[in-house]
């Protein structure tokens, strides 16, 4: 089993719905919780970084982390056919590069 | 502010070749850490270099070696290339090795 996992889709959506994304994972020390987007021929772009559990926000995009449920997840309000790309799901134990496990992604596809 | 850069971008090589591939991180960055993005296998950490020292390395065989300058330029060194290295090779830049990393568009390397 994997520490860290995540639904790879498709996901197809129509523009304007509400979009969420999720990953489980399995390792109780990981306090740091990370989303990225990857559109295609393109690297990783950080989206969202909280710290243990709880909410944040920022624009259309909000994060929330269950840590007693071990279940992260990505809420995309008012959702854009730009928003259409793969979306990552990262933790880590540590502040450490070294550390973090990324989930193996979820193809999203916003239909106009 | 510029951001990470990686040349080249792609890559075709035979098996048995070696390559070389180069990642210059956002202008103030120390830390370089180095990923091979594969669709079976995700995002997998290869090592980490901070001021000119490899600080972290992940599970992969001697064959994969790295450096960075006294620029914080690095380079990732693969020898004996074997048809699984076909990969998307991904830097990230972080300013001391933490979880917020920032990624380049990668190098795409085909061996065949």
């Amino acid at each position: 089993q994997k520490e860290v996992e995540q639904d790879p889709g498709p996901l197809s959506v129509p523009e304007g719905a509400i979009v969420s994304l999720n990953c489980t994972y399995s390792n109780s020390a990981f306090q740091y919780f990370m989303w990225y987007r990857q559109y295609s021929r393109k690297g990783p772009e950080l989206l969202m970084y909280t710290y243990s559990s709880g909410n944040k926000e920022d624009g259309r995009f909000t994060a929330q982390v269950d840590k007693s449920s071990k279940y992260i997840s990505l809420f995309i309000r008012d959702s854009q056919p730009s928003d259409s790309a793969t979306y990552l799901c990262a933790m880590s134990p540590y502040s450490s590069a070294s550390k973090i496990i990324f989930g193996s992604g979820t193809r999203l596809s916003i239909r106009p | 502010k510029a951001g990470v850069t990686q040349t080249p971008r792609y890559l075709i090589k035979t098996r048995g070749q070696q390559v070389t591939l180069s990642c210059s991180p956002i202008s103030g960055h120390r830390s370089v850490s180095w990923y091979q993005q594969t669709p079976g296998q995700g995002l997998q950490f290869l090592f980490e270099y901070f001021s000119e020292t490899q600080r972290n390395k992940g599970n992969f065989p001697g064959r994969f070696s790295g450096r960075q300058f006294s620029n914080s330029r690095s380079e990732m060194n693969v020898s004996t290339l074997e048809l699984g290295d076909s990969a998307l090779y991904l830097c990230a830049s972080s300013p001391q090795g933490d979880n917020e990393q920032f990624f380049g568009p990668g190098t795409r390397l085909t061996v065949l």
